[in-house]
């Protein structure tokens, strides 16, 4: 069954310290994106691809990189996690069809301390 | 760029009622594709309805929403809700032929017996 699948679940990180978090999809999806949820504001979109080697700058990408290293994976990543990081995100996989809806992952719970 | 706008922020029900969830958006393009996403506690979002075609009525497990470009809106409706309804609904569009999707805030709906 095509899936997105987010990893890690949960993850607790020291303000300042690295963190990475990882989508893999099986839909053959040439489009993925990132987006943080967050309570009054819905989902925002940090990061996207169009597809392996590609990244875009969503609507809020600082102090956030992203890496798609193939057509399956793409990850997100905080260099200097900062507590105003704390949130949940979520990962989505589109195809490139015109006006095309999402898949998403199930979601990682960042808290930053 | 383009917007939604969800007014309702929280909405609370009695099993057996009518529901309208509400829904505008501004965009500068003709070309629209609009969704309704579900989220239930602790899920990934999910697509429940979506719709590009003007006056058009567009139904999904009990939900209906027609899509009204002459007033902006993709209001969300059912005739009698469920307690199984309770959950976070955001509407969404995607411009322009944009692969990106624009959410609003979304809508809690929490049904009570």
């Amino acid at each position: 069954e095509a899936a997105v699948t987010q990893s890690p679940r949960n993850k607790v990180a020291v303000t300042g310290g690295k963190v990475t978090l990882s989508c893999n999809q099986t839909n053959n999806h040439n489009n993925m994106y990132w987006y943080r949820q967050d309570t009054g504001h819905g989902l925002r979109l940090i990061h996207y691809s169009y597809g392996a080697g590609s990244t875009e700058k969503g609507d809020i990408p600082d102090g956030y990189k992203a890496s798609r290293p193939s057509q399956e994976n793409f990850s997100l990543i905080l260099e200097l996690a900062t507590p105003s990081q704390t949130s949940v995100y979520f990962c989505a996989s589109g195809d490139e069809r015109h006006n095309s809806d999402y898949t998403f992952g199930s979601g990682t719970r960042l808290l930053v301390i | 760029g383009d917007s939604v706008t969800q007014t309702e922020g929280l909405v609370t029900l009695t099993e057996g009622l009518p529901v309208k969830l509400n829904c505008t958006y501004q965009t500068a393009y003709s070309d629209v594709a609009f969704f309704w996403y579900v989220q239930h506690l602790n899920e990934a979002p999910k697509l429940l309805l979506r719709s590009s075609t003007d006056n058009k009525r567009t139904e999904h497990q009990g939900f209906h929403a027609t899509l009204h470009k002459s007033s902006s809106s993709f209001h969300l409706q059912k005739s009698s809700v469920q307690l199984s309804d309770s959950a976070l609904y955001f509407c969404a569009l995607s411009a322009g032929g944009n692969e990106k999707i624009t959410f609003g805030a979304g809508t809690k709906l929490t049904i009570k017996p």
